[in-house]
């Protein structure tokens, strides 16, 4: 059974500072996938990670995909307020299921 | 551009009362369909899922029940409502392409309390 496991589940980081999110799961795969949630929200899309050594950019946000070691991680550089969100990781199972790690909240102060 | 509806967006249901949650997309053919529940300040529980057209599989006992009776469209239900089935639902879809499947694209999402 896949399961797919974040840490750390709640992240509070001063503007500024930067931080790593690391996202790890239990089988085989080659498709990973960062989301973004605001409170009460549903999820939006961030990151799609489709193949070993993968790395994507986006603003201050930046995801990689290490297949061989089934880890992901998503890097926070100079971190500013509108960032504060939950950050979920899904992974494509071997049959069409999509599964989802169990979020980071991450909360940005001044 | 590919859109999905999913509603209604909030609901409140006593407790026995019957369920039902729908999910339409638009713009893409043969979509995968997913089901996820989140309870409040936790992570998604994918709940059913479906490749196709009355095919549905699901993820945990439970219940509730979901159908696909059109290519695009996918329907949560309950007969008996349970305080526990309290929660906020989110509907998902994807397509197959070449290398693989896309993100899950999901719905605005349903926030249910049962009373």
């Amino acid at each position: 059974e896949l399961k797919v496991e974040q840490n750390p589940l709640f992240l509070s980081m001063q503007e500024g500072k930067n931080y790593t999110i690391y996202c790890n799961y239990s089988t085989t795969s080659d498709r990973l996938y960062w989301y973004r949630q605001d409170p009460g929200k549903s999820l939006e899309s961030l990151f799609v990670l489709l193949s070993n050594g993968a790395v994507k950019q986006e603003g201050r946000l930046m995801a990689s995909l290490d297949t061989k070691a089934r880890l992901s991680t998503l890097h926070i550089t100079a971190a500013v307020h509108d960032l504060s969100a939950t950050y979920f990781c899904a992974v494509d199972g071997s049959t069409d299921k999509l599964i989802f790690g169990t979020g980071t909240r991450l909360q940005v102060f001044p | 551009s590919q859109t999905i509806h999913q509603w209604p967006a909030t609901l409140v249901q006593p407790v026995g009362s019957p369920l039902s949650l729908e999910c339409t997309v638009e713009g893409t053919s043969n979509p995968n369909l997913y089901w996820y529940r989140q309870a409040a300040g936790r992570g998604l529980q994918l709940l059913f899922y479906s490749v196709g057209i009355g095919q549905i599989s699901s993820e945990v006992p439970q219940n509730l029940s979901a159908s696909r009776p059109q290519d695009r469209q996918f329907i949560l239900s309950s007969k008996k409502l349970l305080l526990s089935d309290s929660g906020f639902y989110l509907c998902a879809w994807s397509v197959i392409r070449v290398g693989g499947n896309t993100e899950a694209f999901f719905g605005q999402g349903t926030r249910l309390t049962v009373v």
